[in-house]
């Protein structure tokens, strides 16, 4: 079965520090894609990184990057310079396949709180 | 784009009456997912299409909900009757979905159903 498992309910950051959000996986498939998702108090879901399981190099985008470690089965968040607008729940989401259909899940969700 | 385009934004209603959430996907999107968010359960993918054609719905929880998507750019949720346990936030996504390669999803700002 997969799964993914988000072990941090909530993270404090000091504005400007960095900060990472953890997220491991568990699927026996070869091919999978992770994602992260940004879900700020107003409700909606934004998109902020993927990577792929083949992808060799971690992804980026901007401030925020993707530290895969594929033999422990992790894609922690890393958010370089907090800002007060990183404030949010933040979602690790993982895509495989079961019995050749694809599949999507979404972890708990990490609370991350910037102080100014 | 006006992006992922739902309605109601919010719907209040009685127990055992009929519901029905509508969802416009971005244009040239060819997947569809429908999740429903709760603070018990999290995020939860419902059920996805894939060119119109209903791939995964072991999400649907029982009966009373289901789902249809009659052309490229229209889908509807109904749960029939309502029970108050389906009170939540229904979110409806897209993206462009090709050959094993992973695109983001683009999600609608939700329906927060609440049912009495």
């Amino acid at each position: 079965a997969q799964k993914i498992t988000q072990t941090q309910p909530g993270m404090f950051v000091q504005e400007k520090e960095a900060v990472t959000l953890d997220c491991t996986y568990d699927t026996s498939d070869q091919s999978y894609g992770l994602f992260w998702y940004k879900q700020p108090s107003s409700g909606e879901m934004i998109f902020l990184i993927y990577q792929g399981s083949y992808d060799e190099q971690n992804a980026t985008e901007g401030r925020y990057s993707l530290n895969f470690q594929k033999a422990r089965k992790s894609a922690n968040l890393v958010i370089s310079a907090s800002q007060l607008g990183d404030s949010a729940m933040y979602f690790c989401a993982m895509r495989g396949v079961t019995s050749g259909t694809y599949k999507y899940i979404f972890g708990t969700g990490t609370r991350l709180k910037v102080l100014a | 784009d006006a992006g992922v385009i739902q309605s109601p934004r919010h719907e209040v209603t009685e127990m055992g009456q009929e519901v029905t959430l509508r969802c416009k996907p971005i244009s040239g999107h060819n997947s569809l997912f429908w999740y429903r968010q709760t603070m018990m359960r999290g995020l939860e993918l419902l059920i996805y299409f894939n060119n119109n054609v209903p791939i995964d719905d072991s999400g649907m929880p029982e009966d009373r909900f289901s789902a249809k998507m009659p052309n490229a750019s229209f889908s509807t949720l109904k749960i029939q009757p309502s029970e108050p346990r389906d009170s939540a936030v229904y979110f409806c996504a897209s993206s462009w979905t090709s050959g094993g390669v992973d695109n983001e999803q683009f999600f609608g700002p939700g329906t927060r159903l609440t049912v009495l």
